[in-house]
């Protein structure tokens, strides 16, 4: 069965410190693994998209790491800020049309 | 242009009341998807569109109707809702390729709440 983890479930941070969250994926076919950012209420937006070749994508403070062997990516966000409060959900795409979602990290950060 | 629209952002409607809702993009992408989520949880697909063509329907109730009248607009006609159905309805869209790095851009959404 196709299925995206995610962990931890949801973080707290004080402003100004790094984490990093997980994913982990049973999909087959692979295409792409991409970490959106979503607002409450809001649609999601696009951080990084990588390949099945690519290890590592950077987008500003945000570094998205992939290994394909072990199923494995990871966000992490560097010098949290407060507007980087929000929900971050890992989807793999399979296929042309099928995007398998994660059911997110939900990260406050606190000032 | 990077933007997908979506009208209206909030819509309250009763479950004998019709009502659509629309997403348009102009990015030249012949892929377009609507999405119900609901609070805390992942977006669940409800329809593809390709080519203007319904390709996948994920077995969703009838009282939802999809529409793609042209490659730039894609509605979703309601009728007959229930309470159940209150949630955020996004759209997206992508280009039709086997590439694997095209990008899948989403709508900032329509809150839907049936009363």
């Amino acid at each position: 069965k196709n299925q995206v983890e995610q962990s931890p479930q949801s973080l707290i941070i004080l402003e100004g410190k790094n984490c990093t969250l997980q994913c982990n994926y049973t999909v087959s076919p692979f295409s792409n693994l991409r970490w959106y950012k979503q607002d409450t209420g809001r649609g999601p937006v696009s951080l990084t998209i990588m390949t099945f070749s690519e290890n590592t994508k950077s987008n500003g403070r945000y570094t998205a790491t992939l290994d394909a062997d072990t199923k494995q990516s990871s966000l992490h966000i560097t010098a949290s800020q407060l507007s980087d409060s929000a929900s971050y959900i890992c989807v793999v795409r399979s296929g042309t049309y099928k995007y398998i979602f994660g059911t997110g990290t939900r990260l406050k950060v606190l000032a | 242009d990077t933007e997908v629209t979506q009208t209206p952002k909030h819509l309250v409607m009763g479950m004998t009341n019709k009502k659509s809702l629309k997403c348009e993009q102009h990015m030249g992408h012949r892929a377009m998807y609507w999405y119900k989520q609901k609070a805390k949880k992942p977006p669940e697909l409800m329809f593809v569109y390709s080519y203007e063509k319904l390709s996948i329907n994920e077995s969703v109730p009838s009282r939802f109707s999809p529409e793609c009248p042209n490659s730039s607009l894609l509605n979703l006609h309601l009728h007959a809702l229930q309470p159940e159905d209150s949630a955020l309805y996004l759209c997206a869209s992508s280009q039709v390729a086997t590439s694997p790095t095209y990008e899948q851009y989403f709508g900032p959404g329509t809150r839907l709440t049936v009363t």
